[in-house]
């Protein structure tokens, strides 16, 4: 079984600043995919950004990237130039080739003026 | 806009009672997933189908149904809800062959008040 692990219920920034949430996980595929959506107050869930496991480079989308650890199962996601508009919740969630999904318990970010 | 309609938006309702929530998913997406979020609470996975058949099922109570249609629309059925019901709802799609990415398309929920 697959599990996700964000171990930050929750954390703040100063805006302009950097923040990195962790994420770590659990399996035994070779071949899934991870994500970070965001959830904002409005509670749209919103993808910010994907890694295929299979790729060793680390996926980036403009302000966010990634730090992608295979071996170490770890899926941390860095907000670069903080906004206000990134204060939201951040789930971090695994998916398989067979579809199978599961998400983390979430990170709630506050950026601070 | 996401692709996946969610009806209804919002709906109050009293204990004991039943409702049915409806998810169209993006076009050509074949997997649809029900996730129950309640307040300031991660995402629990529900049920996910896939052409119609069941795929994979979590945590979801023996009150709670669902069902995928030949359109691929599905239906949720909460009966004899609780107080505890009370949370918002998400339908999620996703193209699970072909095109598969991993992805999850999110409709904007419905939220349930169970009063």
């Amino acid at each position: 079984a697959q599990t996700v692990t964000q171990s930050q219920p929750e954390m703040s920034v100063q805006e302009a600043e950097t923040v990195t949430l962790s994420c770590t996980y659990d399996t035994s595929e070779n071949n899934y995919y991870l994500f970070w959506y965001k959830q904002p107050p409005s509670r749209q869930m919103i993808l910010v950004i994907r890694q295929e496991a299979y790729k060793q480079q680390n996926a980036t989308e403009n302000r966010f990237s990634v730090n992608f650890q295979k071996a170490a199962k770890s899926f941390s996601l860095k907000i670069s130039d903080s906004q206000l508009g990134d204060t939201a919740m951040y789930f971090c969630a695994f998916s398989t080739n067979a579809g199978k999904s599961t998400f983390g318990d979430g990170t709630t970010l506050t950026v601070k003026p | 806009d996401s692709g996946v309609t969610q009806t209804p938006k919002h709906l109050i309702t009293a204990t004991g009672q039943r409702v049915t929530l409806r998810c169209s998913p993006r076009s050509g997406d074949l997997s649809v997933y029900w996730y129950q979020q309640s307040l300031d609470q991660g995402l629990q996975f529900l049920i996910q189908y896939y052409n119609g058949e069941e795929r994979a099922k979590g945590n979801i109570l023996e009150r709670f149904s669902a069902q995928q249609f030949p359109d691929l629309h599905s239906e949720l059925n909460l009966s004899s809800l609780e107080l505890g019901d009370s949370a918002l709802y998400f339908c999620a799609s996703s193209v699970t062959k072909g095109q598969y990415t991993g992805e999850l398309f999110f409709g904007e929920g419905s939220r349930l008040t169970v009063l």
